[in-house]
């Protein structure tokens, strides 16, 4: 399993773009990068997934480079609603589940 | 309206005791997971199933069995043989159109040991 890392904290101001960057220098021809936030006593919620370049819906972004080694979660105009866990993963998502580690934390201040 | 539930939200067992965790879905998905969580740690995952009749063990399935007769069903239970249970425990699903990757969680359960 392709293992990630991304910041384990970060902090933001209300009406910031926020980006989350994730390292997978390891990451296999047929993952699939996704990102998951979740809120205090709940279960993760998808936010996006991509292969490669640019994916984009209501809720973000997500930038890959061309070596895939990396990738970058971007939260245009946070609120404080969006203060939550970050997770990355990296899976093909068909003969391996989803490893989940620590994730960020992300604090949004007014 | 579709979706994932979970029972009890909150569950207090006594040390020694056996305790099932229920999970139903209605969103018609072939898999189906559960993870633990600990206070300020990021998912770990327990066993999961991607077809009837089969499970595979995740990363700490010491002490926890599971079932899987029916699609929408897959209950968890914890034995006396785990040690340290009290945690919040999620269930999710999943389809093979979405590569598996798109989870969809439950509200979770809340395990207290006394």
């Amino acid at each position: 399993l392709a293992k990630t890392t991304q910041p384990i904290s970060m902090d933001s101001y209300e009406g910031q773009e926020v980006n989350i960057t994730c390292s997978h220098n390891n990451i296999a021809t047929n993952d699939y990068i996704t990102w998951y936030q979740q809120f205090p006593s709940q279960g993760p919620r998808f936010i996006i997934q991509g292969y490669k370049t640019k994916v984009t819906n209501e809720v973000a972004s997500l930038f890959i480079p061309a070596d895939r080694k990396s990738s970058t979660l971007s939260l245009p105009r946070v609120s404080l609603s969006d203060t939550a866990v970050y997770y990355c993963l990296v899976a093909d998502g068909r003969n391996t589940p989803l490893v989940f580690g620590k994730g960020t934390r992300l604090s949004v201040i007014a | 309206d579709g979706g994932i539930t979970q029972s009890p939200k909150y569950l207090f067992r006594k040390e020694g005791q056996n305790v099932t965790l229920s999970c139903e879905q209605n969103l018609n998905h072939d898999a189906m997971y559960w993870y633990r969580q600990d206070p300020g740690q990021g998912l770990r995952l327990i066993y999961y199933s991607q077809i009837v009749n089969d499970f595979q063990k995740g990363d700490i399935a010491e002490g926890y069995s599971v079932s899987r007769e029916k699609k929408e069903s897959f209950p968890l239970t914890v034995t006396s043989a785990q040690k340290n249970p009290t945690a919040f425990y999620l269930c999710a699903s999943s389809s093979r159109d979405r590569y598996y990757n798109e989870q969809f969680f439950g509200p979770g359960t809340r395990l207290t040991v006394l």
